[in-house]
């Protein structure tokens, strides 16, 4: 069974400085997807990574992939106030024994980011 | 406009009744799927549908059904509602043809059972 853990769940953190989020899952997956949701709002699409070593980047956040490790990363790099919202990790499940169909969620992590 | 809209957008309803949330979306997408996120938790998957004729159970589609009535529209039916189906419900739209098949979320209905 696909599970799929981020870390930490909270996290606060003051402007300027930098830190990663973590995203672990179970098994072999073909594309991992970061989201952000901001309070009350839907979710919004960050980034898609699709292959081993796979790095992208947009402003202040940067991911990558390590599908060996089964492990993606999220980095903040000097923080500002409007990166403060929760991030999703989701690991594609696709079962090829019952052609069913899975995106997995991580619980999320709740970002503040203080002045 | 937004590409995905969702109605109602909150609704009250008691325990028992019947309620339908609708999905319609503009993108032109083929597929469609339905979500519900509880506070502290990740989304889940309650039903996805891969074109009109296609419907299939998602992680925890008991208690929940689904209609695809076109291409652009997608209801979820809570038919006899419990309390524990309290959440908020996310539809989202995916292209076929998009090697990364990014889903595109809808703004969310908040439903309280009482």
């Amino acid at each position: 069974e696909l599970k799929v853990e981020q870390n930490p769940l909270f996290l606060s953190m003051q402007e300027g400085k930098n830190y990663t989020i973590y995203c672990n899952y179970s098994t072999t997956s073909d594309r991992l997807y970061w989201y952000r949701q901001d309070p009350g709002k839907s979710l919004e699409s960050l980034f898609v990574l699709l292959s081993n070593g796979a790095v992208k980047q947009e402003g202040r956040l940067m991911a990558s992939l390590d599908t060996k490790a089964r492990l993606s990363t999220l980095h903040i790099t000097a923080a500002v106030h409007d990166l403060s919202a929760t991030y999703f990790c989701a690991v594609d499940g696709d079962s090829w024994v019952d052609s069913s169909y899975k995106l997995i969620f991580g619980s999320g992590t709740r970002l503040l980011v203080r002045p | 406009d937004a590409d995905v809209t969702q109605t109602p957008r909150n609704r009250i309803t008691k325990t028992g009744k019947r309620i339908m949330l609708e999905c319609s979306q503009t993108k032109g997408h083929d597929r469609m799927y339905w979500y519900r996120q509880d506070p502290g938790l990740g989304l889940r998957l309650i039903y996805y549908s891969f074109d009109v004729k296609d419907i299939n159970k998602g992680e925890i589609s008991d208690g929940y059904s689904v209609s695809r009535q076109a291409q652009a529209k997608f209801s979820l039916s809570l038919e006899s509602a419990i309390p524990n189906q309290t959440a908020l419900y996310f539809c989202a739209t995916s292209d076929l043809n998009d090697s990364q098949e990014t889903q595109y979320f809808g703004p969310g209905t908040r439903l309280l059972v009482l």
